[in-house]
């Protein structure tokens, strides 16, 4: 069966201090992956997907890279947090190649607070 | 205006009562996933949809596409469904482009 890992679950990190978040699926080649952020009181964003090694999309502006280094691992990162970085994270994955109406599964999540 | 809106925010429940969270959205979409969230923070999906209805257990999911609406229904509801549910719609055409309502936060007493 796939499973999907993601941590640290939570981090306490100062403004302007790096950040490295990883993900691992297991169970299932070539997925296609994602990060989310889901910032206080509001929805789910999508921030990365990835439909392969070095294929990588970015949905929106930001403080924040990721990479996918190998064909199931995907890592979120920033040179230098600000406060507005923090919120929830989650990582996900969906059968790759590109199937339009998979569905989605979600790792547990990683709460970051930059202070 | 959001995307997609859920309704409502945060629903208090008894036991055994039948509950319905409504999801409205203003794009055109190509499936709806209707996703559960529990305290910890892991999120789990319950449905994928299309059209139509699905069915697992106590949970009903229903979508018209016309109407831009959906619905998850709990029958017989427990304290172990409390949670957020979380309603996000796939756009169509795009393969990783999900938008997520806000959630609706149920808590069912005993």
């Amino acid at each position: 069966s796939q499973t999907i890992h993601q941590w640290p679950a939570t981090l306490v990190q100062p403004v302007g201090s790096p950040l490295s978040l990883e993900c691992t699926v297991e169970g299932t080649s070539n997925p296609n992956l994602y990060w989310y952020r889901q910032a206080a009181g509001r929805g789910l964003q999508l921030l990365f997907y990835s439909i392969g090694i070095d294929q990588i999309s970015s949905e929106v502006p930001q403080n924040l890279s990721a990479s996918r280094p190998q064909d199931r691992q995907f890592i979120l990162s920033s040179k230098k947090l600000l406060l507005s970085d923090s919120g929830f994270y989650l990582c996900a994955w969906s059968a790759g190649p590109i199937m339009p109406r998979g569905t989605i599964y979600f790792g547990e999540g990683s709460w970051l607070t930059v202070v | 205006k959001n995307e997609v809106e859920q309704s409502p925010q945060n629903l208090t429940a008894q036991e055994g009562e039948f509950i319905t969270i409504n999801c409205s959205y203003s794009v055109g979409i190509s499936a709806l996933h209707w996703l559960q969230q529990h305290p910890g923070g892991g999120i789990v999906s319950l449905f994928m949809l299309s059209s139509g209805k699905k069915k697992h257990g106590r949970l009903i999911a229903t979508i018209n596409i016309q109407e831009k609406h959906s619905s998850l229904h709990i029958t017989a509801s427990h304290p172990r469904d409390s949670a957020v549910y979380i309603c996000a719609v796939r756009l169509g055409g795009s393969q990783g482009n999900l938008i997520f309502g806000k959630g609706t936060k149920l808590s069912v007493k005993p």
